[in-house]
């Protein structure tokens, strides 16, 4: 059974940093793609970033370019979401999931249940 | 960053009506496009991908049709559990980019 729990969430001030991670368990971690989403209370979904399965090819959201930073370590079947200088609009529950395969332009076949950032002072 | 229009934000329909989602992509997406559903308090759940294929598990009243910038999403015969928020989500090019949802309630 594909599992995949987040964590690192909680409530941070606005400019500081927080990393996200992503414990990948139930598939064979480092042959798929895999991605963040986001969704701010009562929104609808954002996609955030995505990595392939060898960190070859990565992309982000406009809003978080620059600001984010997302990797992976296939050794330990983790994910990871560097944020920095984070904002009061970053406030979101932060998905982990899952790619249909190694490429990162596939759908997103298995979430997490997610980790909740709040940005305020 | 293409945007992806969903329409209509909400719908009402009573169980076991056919209802339909479309979206549209602001330039050609070939067939990369899935639909999700996501129900109150959990994560969304992949349907369809590329645009047309049912994922495993999912009951086949759903079903997805399209190509280019316009696509559809049907369900055949609504059922109790598939009143939730949908959602269509281009993996066409990065940045992804969702629709803004359809929620669909009990008429």
């Amino acid at each position: 059974e594909v599992q995949l729990v987040e964590s690192g969430g909680g409530l941070v001030q606005p400019g500081r940093s927080l990393r996200l991670s992503c414990a990948a368990s139930g598939f064979i971690f480092h042959d798929y793609a895999m991605h963040w989403v986001r969704q701010s209370p009562g929104k609808g979904l954002e996609w955030v970033s995505g990595i392939s399965w060898n960190s070859g090819t990565i992309g982000y959201a406009d809003s978080v370019k620059g600001q984010f930073t997302i990797s992976r370590d296939n050794a330990k079947n983790s994910l990871y979401l560097q944020m920095n200088s984070v904002r009061a609009e970053d406030t979101a529950l932060y998905y982990c999931a899952k790619g249909v395969n190694y490429d990162i332009l596939t759908g997103l076949d298995e979430w997490g249940q997610g980790t909740l950032v709040t940005v305020s002072s | 960053a293409i945007q992806m229009t969903q329409s209509p934000s909400s719908l009402s329909a009573s169980v076991g009506d056919r209802v339909t989602i479309t979206c549209r992509a602001s330039q050609g997406i070939r067939n990369d496009l899935g639909w999700y559903q996501q129900r109150p308090g959990k994560a969304p759940k992949l349907l369809i991908y590329a645009a047309s294929n049912l994922q495993s598990g999912v009951p086949s009243r759903f079903s997805g049709t399209g190509s280019g910038s316009d696509f559809t999403l049907t369900i055949s015969s609504l059922q109790p559990e598939d009143f939730a928020t949908y959602y269509c989500l281009q993996d066409y090019n990065y940045p992804f980019t969702f629709g803004q949802g359809t929620k669909l309630e009990i008429k």
